[in-house]
């Protein structure tokens, strides 16, 4: 596609269930990123792939936090036994390569608005 | 750990009016810094890249400078419209880290009025 796709745009969910949050990102784009955006917060990086190196997950805030990235494409970010905190909008973005000193732009998605009752 | 603010948090002026939106940052060892723009239920829209070495950027009616030493970069929008009313947020790359992990401003609250 042209752009960052996510899915789904908006997620209720109970107490306790788990969800997975979808991203497609731009063809050919080698590095893909996961954001939280929640009120109070900002923007807080969760987790990163580059390519098929293992992923950085420093960002995670907890075990209970999960993503994969299958095929150097379409990536998942799971949250099991979702919390209240957990509420917030789940931001994925792309860019062409992960290097740092390219000063490469990236490309958001959407997001997922993510309630958690 | 690299910090960055923005000031103010809000801004409303009147249509045609001169935006200046403030950046900070705390740790000058930035390869490069970008502006972005978001609209309410979207995502971001990448506005203006500047890498380390250079002082501004332009496109169109938005300019950005930086200013390394000093930890700052500014944002102008010149002759505003009521269509340039969002969120604008700047990002810098965490410090010593692999890939483009950005740390986010808080942004600021942008109405233009008609």
């Amino acid at each position: 596609g042209a752009g960052v796709s996510q899915s789904p745009s908006n997620k209720v969910t109970e107490k306790g269930k788990d969800v997975e949050l979808r991203c497609d990102p731009i063809s050919g784009h080698t590095a893909l990123y996961w954001y939280r955006q929640s009120l109070g917060q900002g923007l807080e990086f969760l987790i990163y792939f580059q390519g098929n190196s293992a992923p950085d997950k420093s960002g995670l805030p907890s075990d209970r936090f999960s993503a994969e990235r299958t095929g150097g494409s379409v990536s998942t970010l799971t949250i099991q036994r979702t919390q209240q905190e957990d509420s917030a909008v789940y931001l994925c973005a792309s860019s062409l390569n992960a290097q740092a000193a390219t000063n490469e732009k990236l490309f958001f998605g959407s997001g997922t608005q993510l309630s958690v009752l | 750990k690299q910090e960055v603010t923005q000031i103010p948090a809000a801004l409303s002026v009147p249509e045609g009016e001169n935006l200046v939106l403030n950046c900070s940052f705390t740790d000058s060892a930035i390869y490069n810094l970008q502006w972005f723009r978001q609209d309410p239920g979207k995502g971001l829209t990448s506005l203006l890249l500047i890498q380390s070495s250079q002082r501004e950027q332009t496109s169109g009616r938005l300019n950005a400078s930086l200013d390394k030493s000093s930890g700052r970069s500014t944002l102008y929008i010149a002759a505003s419209q009521p269509g340039d009313s969002a969120t604008y947020l700047c990002a810098v790359p965490m410090i010593k880290a692999a890939g483009n992990k950005l740390t986010f401003g808080g942004g600021t609250r942008v109405l233009v009025k008609p």
